[in-house]
């Protein structure tokens, strides 16, 4: 049973960098055809992806983010990581990573909430 | 950017009662759309996949349809456990937008 876990600060100053990573357990990150993925969710509001890595090291970006994030992957881990530069207000949310099949996101980590704020 | 928009946004139901949901995509999506359950404080469930596929482990009263542009998602029976938040999300392009949600609430 694959099983994914983030990690990393809880508060992040603004302007600083949302730095959190996510670790793969019960299975290899390398293998299958799977996409790694970092999804976000405001405090009672919708889910926003934010974007994914494949193990090959491509990746894709929502536009909106794309300016201040960077995901990595680090196979001898099984992590993958994601960073959010120059963070706001606006950048608080539960944090999600995520296994991206060909269908839709089957394994989800718990989420870990970020607060911005000095 | 493809757009999704659920109706409702909010449902009143009560249990045993048949439920629909509506996605509808701003483009043609094929069937490339996924439709999950959220419950407050917990990561979300893909609960169907390629619009009808229903994921293992999911029961069988959830059911999903639709392709192109319009996508239903039904609860046959409305159980006490899906008092929840349904989202629908795309898959057609590499940017995978969610609908906004659609809360079912207990009548």
């Amino acid at each position: 049973q694959v099983q994914l876990q983030e990690s990393g600060p809880g508060l992040v100053k603004p302007s600083q960098t949302l730095s959190l990573t996510c670790t793969v357990s019960g299975g290899s990150i390398s293998s299958g055809s799977y996409y790694w993925s970092w999804i976000r969710q405001p405090a009672g509001k919708g889910l926003e992806w934010i974007g994914r890595i494949y193990t090959s090291g491509s990746t894709n970006y929502n536009p909106s983010l794309k300016s201040r994030v960077t995901i990595s992957v680090d196979t001898s881990k099984n992590q993958f990581s994601l960073k959010l530069s120059s963070v706001t207000a606006a950048d608080t949310a539960v944090y999600y990573c995520a296994r991206d099949k060909v269908g839709g996101i089957d394994y989800w980590g718990q989420g870990t909430l970020v607060t911005v704020s000095s | 950017d493809i757009q999704l928009t659920q109706s409702p946004s909010f449902l009143s139901a009560s249990v045993g009662d048949r439920v629909t949901i509506t996605c509808r995509a701003s483009q043609g999506i094929s069937s490339y759309l996924a439709w999950y359950q959220q419950k407050p404080g917990k990561a979300p469930k893909l609960l169907i996949y390629a619009a009808s596929t229903l994921q293992s482990g999911v029961p069988s009263r959830f059911s999903g349809s639709g392709s192109g542009t319009e996508f239903t998602l039904t609860i046959s029976s409305l159980q006490p456990e899906d008092f929840a938040t349904y989202y629908c999300q795309q898959l057609n392009s590499y940017l995978r937008t969610f609908g906004q949600g659609t809360k079912v609430e207990i009548k």
